[in-house]
């Protein structure tokens, strides 16, 4: 069956640290991924959409991997800031199918002072 | 409006009670999808709607759900004869669209709590 992982339900780390978020999915051929961040009671907001044939994509401190070898997406927060502190979601779609995304369920991220 | 706009907020009824949950998308943006969340939990997607084309309902749980969207606008998500099991949050979300989906992050409103009691 088809399924999308996200790494441990939660993650903490130090204010100004990396922060690496992963996806991986298995029996999917997505054409394109995309990360949401959700903060408690409001929707998920839409940061970064990469697509098959791309390696990374960057947004200001945001970067985003794609493997479709590995069948994973690593997405990375550089210089970490409290405000990052949110739940993050990876959502894939598939290849010639005008359908919905699939979301994972998400990683709580934390990022202590 | 500035984004999607959903109504209402929250929501408590009782179980076996109908309930009606209304969606105001981006204008402009012609895919609209209800998605579902339960608490702790991911998006589970319910519908989607694109243009005039027939929805795609694979989402729907039973038969207790259904949706509607007048043209290219506002849509609503009924529940019927409610059970507790539906308690969730309901969100709906939009998107501009073409023969390439994925390339399209959707907007999302912020929601309507229900809660079946």
């Amino acid at each position: 069956s088809q399924k999308i992982e996200q790494n441990s339900e939660a993650l903490n780390i130090q204010e100004g640290k990396t922060a690496t978020l992963t996806c991986n999915y298995t029996n999917y051929s997505p054409a394109y991924l995309q990360w949401y961040r959700q903060d408690p009671g409001r929707g998920p907001v839409f940061l970064l959409l990469i697509r098959e044939n791309e390696k990374e994509k960057r947004k200001e401190r945001l970067k985003v991997t794609f493997d479709t070898t590995l069948k994973q997406s690593l997405f990375h927060i550089t210089a970490s800031q409290p405000a990052d502190s949110a739940t993050y979601l990876c959502a894939l779609s598939i290849s010639g199918s005008a359908r919905q995304l699939t979301f994972g369920s998400g990683t709580q991220l934390t990022v202590l002072p | 409006g500035a984004g999607v706009s959903q109504s209402p907020s929250n929501k408590v009824t009782e179980k076996g009670k109908d309930v009606e949950l209304r969606c105001d998308p981006i204008s402009g943006h012609t895919a609209l999808y209800w998605y579902r969340q339960r608490l702790g939990q991911g998006l589970e997607f319910l519908i989607y709607f694109q243009g005039n084309s027939a929805p795609d309902k694979s989402g729907l749980p039973s038969d207790r759900f259904s949706a509607e969207r007048t043209g290219e606008s506002v849509s609503t998500l009924t529940i019927q004869r409610t059970q507790q099991e539906d308690s969730a949050v309901y969100l709906c979300a939009s998107s501009l669209s073409g023969s390439r989906q994925g390339t399209y992050g959707y907007t999302f409103g912020s929601g309507t709590r229900l809660t079946v009691v």
